[in-house]
């Protein structure tokens, strides 16, 4: 069946400049997450979203940083007013239920985000 | 300290090596363990689920010690395509609705070679 899919792959950004990245979940996953991983870094936690709600928005960096989801399934992130830190590959995954924690997470190919 | 840590490598092994990573968290409430596997500019994918009474899919087992908050992944007879980052992953509850956040090691570098 059809994975998660991000888009864009790839976005190039002038600082400054507001992106939105988006995610489309694995069908009838109810939990959907946000991660970014960094040139070196390993994969950081973002935001969470069980159905529309985001219980837990503790790993936003900023409040640039903003994230929405509807119909418990397309999501989008926001970055406004970019900056060059802000330069990573940002990451979708998709859960079918959240009490279901052994089930583990299935990620999306990424978008590839460059600030310049 | 990390939340998880876990020796970078990388480990460079022969094809037919038998090859083992480990991995500590810190966090004494963490609830599911898994072991990740990503390939060069790939995202992640999910290799195996880590058991407390260790679990085996084909030439790869993991074992899980709660008392030492250590896991292990055993990969027998390497193959060229094994070649990866493995990275350990843990969640830890959240309240009453434990949500699955992962929590990733920094990952370890296994290359096998002919």
């Amino acid at each position: 069946g059809a994975g998660v899919s991000q888009s864009p792959s790839n976005k190039v950004t002038e600082k400054g400049k507001d992106v939105e990245l988006r995610c489309d979940p694995i069908s009838g996953h109810t939990a959907l997450y946000w991660y970014r991983q960094s040139l070196g870094q390993g994969l950081e936690f973002l935001i969470y979203f069980q159905g529309n709600s985001a219980p837990d928005k503790s790993g936003l960096p900023s409040d640039r940083f903003s994230a929405e989801r509807t119909g418990g399934s397309v999501s989008t992130l926001t970055i406004q007013r970019t900056q060059q830190e802000d330069s990573a590959v940002y990451l979708c995954a998709s859960s079918p239920h959240q009490g279901r924690l052994r089930i583990g997470q299935y990620f999306g190919p990424g978008t590839r985000l460059t600030v310049t | 300290r990390k939340e998880v840590e876990q020796d970078p490598g990388p480990f460079n092994v022969p094809e037919g090596a038998t090859v083992a990573f480990n991995c500590t968290y810190s966090n004494s409430a963490s609830q599911s363990f898994f072991w990740y596997r990503q390939d060069c500019r790939k995202e992640p994918k999910l290799l195996m689920s880590v058991y407390s009474s260790g679990n085996e899919d084909g030439r790869f087992t993991a074992q899980l010690n709660r008392a030492s908050q250590y896991i292990s992944l055993l990969i027998r007879d390497s193959k060229l395509s094994d070649s990866a980052t493995y990275l350990c992953v843990v969640t830890i509850g959240a309240g009453g609705t434990s949500y699955g956040k992962l929590t990733f090691g920094q990952g370890t570098i296994l290359t096998v070679h002919p």
